[in-house]
């Protein structure tokens, strides 16, 4: 089955405790990006992967680090969590298709940051 | 700077209700639209997708149009159902490498 995988699902972790959010495809997708989900304010974009050890910031990078060392995986850090980073995380990958591209989502991350 | 607004926030219905969810772009300029739904702990689930060459799309009960000059997006859904209560995200591929999203029409269909 075509997916994209996160792991954990739910963190629950303390202040500047390094932790590491695992984000794998199946699909062979060249392009993957993380997104958080924060309430009235949508989705935004955090780091993107155009290809194995391309990335590149998006509109939320402070205080996140992300390594593209394989097609298949993009994992996300935060080397030093804070209370402001307590978010539901998304990973994506995408495919062409027709003209452009559409989008493939995981199933989320929820981190709370105390 | 794009930004993609959803009206309404919130929307109850009875079951059996035709229904219309509103997507709202500031710059016509995409590549395309994309509706997803959106579970309780679960991730997001891509309905639709219009390119920008298209005016509309239809999966079974749904049917996304699109109006890219005056920057406008509808998510109809016919006969609706419980299962289909869940939150409905639109967002807009402008070619910058990633989704710009909406903050989502949380839809609650009652029996």
């Amino acid at each position: 089955e075509a997916q994209v995988t996160q792991n954990p699902r739910y963190l629950i972790t303390v202040t500047g405790k390094k932790l590491t959010v695992t984000c794998s495809q199946n699909m062979n997708h060249e392009y993957m990006s993380w997104y958080r989900q924060d309430p009235g304010l949508g989705l935004r974009q955090i780091y993107y992967s155009m290809n194995v050890e391309v990335t590149d910031k998006g509109d939320v990078p402070e205080g996140y680090k992300v390594s593209r060392k394989e097609k298949r995986n993009f994992p996300l850090i935060l080397e030093s969590p804070s209370p402001n980073q307590t978010s539901l995380y998304f990973c994506a990958s995408r495919a062409y298709r027709g003209s452009s591209y559409e989008q493939y989502f995981g199933p989320g991350t929820r981190l709370t940051v105390t | 700077k794009q930004e993609v607004t959803q009206i309404p926030a919130a929307l109850s219905v009875p079951e059996g209700e035709n229904l219309v969810l509103n997507c709202s772009f500031t710059d016509s300029a995409i590549y395309n639209l994309q509706w997803f739904r959106q579970d309780p702990g679960k991730g997001l689930t891509s309905l639709l997708l219009i390119q920008s060459s298209q005016r509309e799309q239809t999966s079974g009960r749904l049917n996304a149009s699109l109006d890219k000059s005056s920057g406008r997006s509808t998510l109809y859904i016919a006969a609706s159902q419980p299962g289909d209560s869940a939150t409905y995200l639109c967002a807009v591929d402008t070619g910058f490498q990633k989704l710009v999203f909406g903050t989502g029409t949380r839809l609650l269909v009652s029996p």
